[in-house]
This record gives C-alpha cells, structure tokens and sequence, in this order.
C-alpha cells in the first residue's frame, strides 16, 4: 500500500538551530517524493522535488531508499520557516499525490 | 506561474441542501484536476480525480453518488456535496498539475464548508 509517514505533528526550535522534519513512505516500486508548504493563510505550494536535488531557501533532503526515507533538512532555521510541511508521494505513471499528515515548524526568535 | 482558482471561498449551508464548489485553471489547461479534503489539522486526503471529457474517479471509501464531480472544460472542474450534513463540514482543495512540468501540482486557495 502506498503511505507517508511524518511522525511528528510539530516541530519547534529557535532560530539559528538546525531542523529536520522526518519523512517515509511506503510504496512498491520508485516513487517521486515531493515537500510541499503551507505558509500561514496561503496556499500548499511545492518546496522541492528530489528529482532536481537542489536546495530551496535553505532545505534539502535526500532520497534514501534503503531508508525508504526522504527527511527535510535545514542547518540554520529562520522565523519565516515557521508553516506546515507537508511530505508527498507520487507513484509510476500518475499524477496523483500522496500526502502525509504533515508536521507544523514552528521556530521562535 | 500556473494559478487555480476556487470558488467561494467559504460557504455556509443548511443541512440537505446541495453546494457547488468550483475550480478554474486561470492561466493554463488542466485536463486533470484533483479534490482533497482537509479535516483542521490533518493532512489533505485525495477524494477524486477529475477528467475532462470523462467520469471522475474516486478514491476508495468516497461517495461518488454524495460528491459530484463535473469536468466540463479545460479550465474547470465543480464538486457538488449533495444533501450536505454537518460531517462534510471541511476544507475542500482542488489542485492541477502544470502543463510545462506536470511533476508540479498547483492548488487553490480551498473552500471552507459549513453545513450547519
């Protein structure tokens, strides 16, 4: 069955520490996994893709499937991070997203 | 970049009437589009792809005769709760992937549902 797990609900530091927000997922073959944001009253939007393995304001994150695991990850986190992220799945020939449960970032000046 | 509309943005109903949420592609085509259902706090859950030209297709556990989906054009697609109640109060996203890098999905703002 395909699934993502975000274990933690929320996540709270202080600026200037280093985050890291817990994916994995379960899904019987290669998927696309996908980090998606929601800035307070706006819209989900795309943070990163782990096709193009770049870093978007600061976060990256690695796909590892032995791990079956794609972990966000930021050293240095600022107040503007504060939002709920969301990891997503995409399987083989689909557009469809899977959504985890989604951990909210809080981070405190 | 690509931007979804939805319409309204909130809507508060009596219970067993009908309501009809729209969802416009503004700038691109999308001949799919996806509603999610929101619960506060909880993730967003699939609850169908619409498919311009043909019959949406339902995740498992939704009530395809209780949320009608409509893809009448490439720029819109409509969800209509039938005979609301209380429990399909929520928060309804429709997205669609991008035309240029389908790998990226673009959502509306949502609908706030109220039945009361």
């Amino acid at each position: 069955a395909q699934r993502v797990t975000q274990p933690e609900k929320l996540l709270s530091v202080f600026k200037g520490a280093p985050v890291e927000l817990k994916c994995n997922y379960s899904y019987s073959g290669s998927p696309e996994l996908f980090w998606y944001v929601q800035y307070s009253r706006q819209r989900l939007q795309l943070l990163l893709r782990h096709i193009s393995r770049e870093s978007i304001k600061g976060f990256t994150a690695d796909l590892n499937k032995g791990e079956t695991s794609f972990h966000l990850k930021k050293p240095f986190a600022q107040e503007e991070d504060s939002a709920m992220y969301y990891c997503a799945l995409r399987g083989y020939n689909t557009d469809k997203l899977i959504f985890g449960t989604g951990t909210r970032l809080q981070v405190f000046p | 970049g690509a931007v979804v509309s939805q319409h309204p943005s909130w809507v508060i109903c009596k219970s067993g009437t009908s309501v009809k949420i729209e969802c416009r592609s503004l700038d691109f085509q999308a001949t799919t589009m996806f509603w999610y259902r929101q619960f506060p706090k909880q993730s967003l859950m699939l609850m169908a792809t619409s498919n311009e030209g043909s019959k949406a297709t339902y995740e498992q556990g939704v009530e395809k005769d209780k949320f009608l989906i409509n893809h009448a054009s490439l720029t819109l697609s409509t969800l209509t709760v039938t005979s609301a109640h209380p429990e399909d109060s929520s928060f309804y996203i429709c997205s669609a992937p991008g035309q240029v890098s389908s790998y990226e999905q673009y959502f509306g703002p949502g609908t706030r549902l109220t039945v009361t």
